[in-house]
């Protein structure tokens, strides 16, 4: 069956350094993915999406996310984030049914 | 700024209450959806239409009913309420009809049901 593993409940990082927050699948054929980000209070933006050509996405608020297929992986990175990235972020897959399988989602804590 | 509106943003009800809760979509977009988002946990589709008259459900088991009888607007209705409800339910909406065409999500509507 297919799934999204968000192994991470929650990260907190420093203002300033750098996150990646990993994201693992569970898709026979090739995925399309997606990561969206949700603000406390708020519905889910979308940040960035792979659905073929350069493993290497990028996406808004200066976010990128690299899809790895020898490791059924999609993680998201940042060189640097602010306190406005604190958030809940989510990874999905598109099923052979055009619906979408979430992540449970890993919540980012900005240290100041 | 979000395109997708969600009505009440919260909802405090008493058991066996029935409750709609509402989406519109200025968009123009084909299909639309409703999630349940619990914190910690993946979201769940609960329906699903792809058009006007269209109306499927999801994954997720629920006491729930939807309709689309206009292109804009996907009502969520909840005829008795029950503490197990209690949740938050997240509206979204696409026109793409490929795989790779992303999701708008309205604020969602928080509920609670005591």
């Amino acid at each position: 069956a297919q799934s999204v593993t968000q192994p991470d409940i929650h990260i907190t990082v420093s203002e300033g350094a750098s996150l990646e927050l990993r994201c693992n699948y569970s898709y026979g054929a090739t995925p399309y993915l997606f990561w969206y980000v949700q603000s406390p209070g708020q519905g889910l933006q979308l940040l960035l999406k792979y659905f073929s050509g350069d493993t290497l996405v990028q996406g808004i608020k200066g976010f990128e996310a690299e899809f790895k297929r020898s490791q059924s992986s999609f993680n998201l990175r940042k060189p640097s984030v602010h306190w406005s990235d604190a958030a809940e972020y989510f990874c999905a897959v598109v099923d052979s049914n055009y619906q979408l399988i979430w992540g449970a989602g890993t919540k980012l804590i900005i240290k100041p | 700024e979000a395109d997708i509106y969600q009505t009440p943003r919260y909802l405090v009800i008493g058991t066996g209450k029935k409750i709609t809760l509402e989406c519109s979509q200025t968009m123009g977009h084909d299909k639309m959806y409703w999630y349940q988002q619990d914190p910690g946990m993946e979201l769940h589709l609960i329906h699903y239409s792809y058009g006007v008259n269209s109306t499927e459900k999801g994954d997720l088991s629920s006491e729930s009913t939807v309709s689309r009888i206009r292109t804009e607007h996907f009502p969520l209705t909840l005829e008795s309420a029950r503490p197990s409800h209690t949740s938050q339910y997240l509206c979204a909406s696409t026109q793409g009809q490929g795989r790779n065409s992303p999701l708008h999500f309205g604020n969602g509507t928080r509920l609670t049901v005591t």
